[in-house]
């Protein structure tokens, strides 16, 4: 079946530092990509997307890559801020399977320091 | 703007008691989901429902029930709630449109003692 591996946090990062999480996917087919982003006390929040092989998914700052060769989907911030600290999940989503549900990776935490 | 309610943000249950989640959406979405949220697991889904009084077991439905009389509300049920079901519990919608970015509540956290 459908599986997201995501690195294990807690990530900590000063100010300013340049982020990556790191996510590889197994899926049939052509699956979806996606980022969200869950604040201390909140629900989940889409952060980004992508459709297909190659699509750069964008939004506040952070960018991902579609890469269908290495089955990954990285996530990255040139310059984070102390407001970015959260829990940051990796998921696709199959179509082709009828299955209409993400499957999440296991999620990575970033705590940013002043 | 999109909003996904869940109608308690903490509960407390006994063991053995049954419990009801309720999930309300203003968005029109046809699918509806539940997922339990556990460190170190990410999100699981329990069931989910692409139109009223039609759902389906996710990957971890033991223990739980679900209906959707109405379009707009999804409701979870534990039937006889245990201890391994503390959890948090978060509900969200999708349309049936690719590439379905689901959106989601602000979850409920659930502890059964």
């Amino acid at each position: 079946g459908d599986s997201v591996t995501q690195m294990e946090g807690p990530v900590t990062l000063s100010e300013e530092a340049f982020l990556t999480i790191n996510c590889t996917y197994t899926a049939t087919g052509y699956p979806s990509l996606f980022w969200y982003v869950q604040y201390p006390g909140e629900g989940l929040q889409l952060l980004l997307k992508a459709t297909k092989a190659d699509d750069k998914g964008s939004n506040k700052g952070f960018e991902a890559t579609y890469r269908k060769e290495t089955t990954s989907f990285h996530l990255e911030k040139g310059s984070v801020q102390v407001s970015d600290s959260a829990v940051y999940f990796c998921a696709l989503c199959s179509p082709d399977t009828g299955r209409r549900a993400l499957t999440f990776g296991s999620g990575t935490r970033l705590q940013v320091q002043p | 703007d999109v909003k996904v309610t869940q109608s308690s943000r903490y509960l407390v249950k006994r063991t053995g008691e049954k419990v009801f989640l309720e999930c309300v959406q203003d968005m029109d979405h046809e699918n509806m989901f539940w997922y339990r949220q556990d460190p170190g697991l990410g999100l699981r889904l329990i069931y989910f429902s692409y139109d009223v009084k039609m759902k389906e077991k996710g990957d971890i439905p033991e223990g739980y029930s679900v209906s959707r009389e109405k379009k707009e509300r999804f409701s979870l049920i534990l039937e006889s709630a245990s201890t391994n079901q503390t959890s948090m519990y978060l509900c969200a919608s999708s349309r049936t449109d690719p590439p379905q970015p689901q959106h989601f509540g602000d979850g409920t956290r659930l502890s059964i003692l």
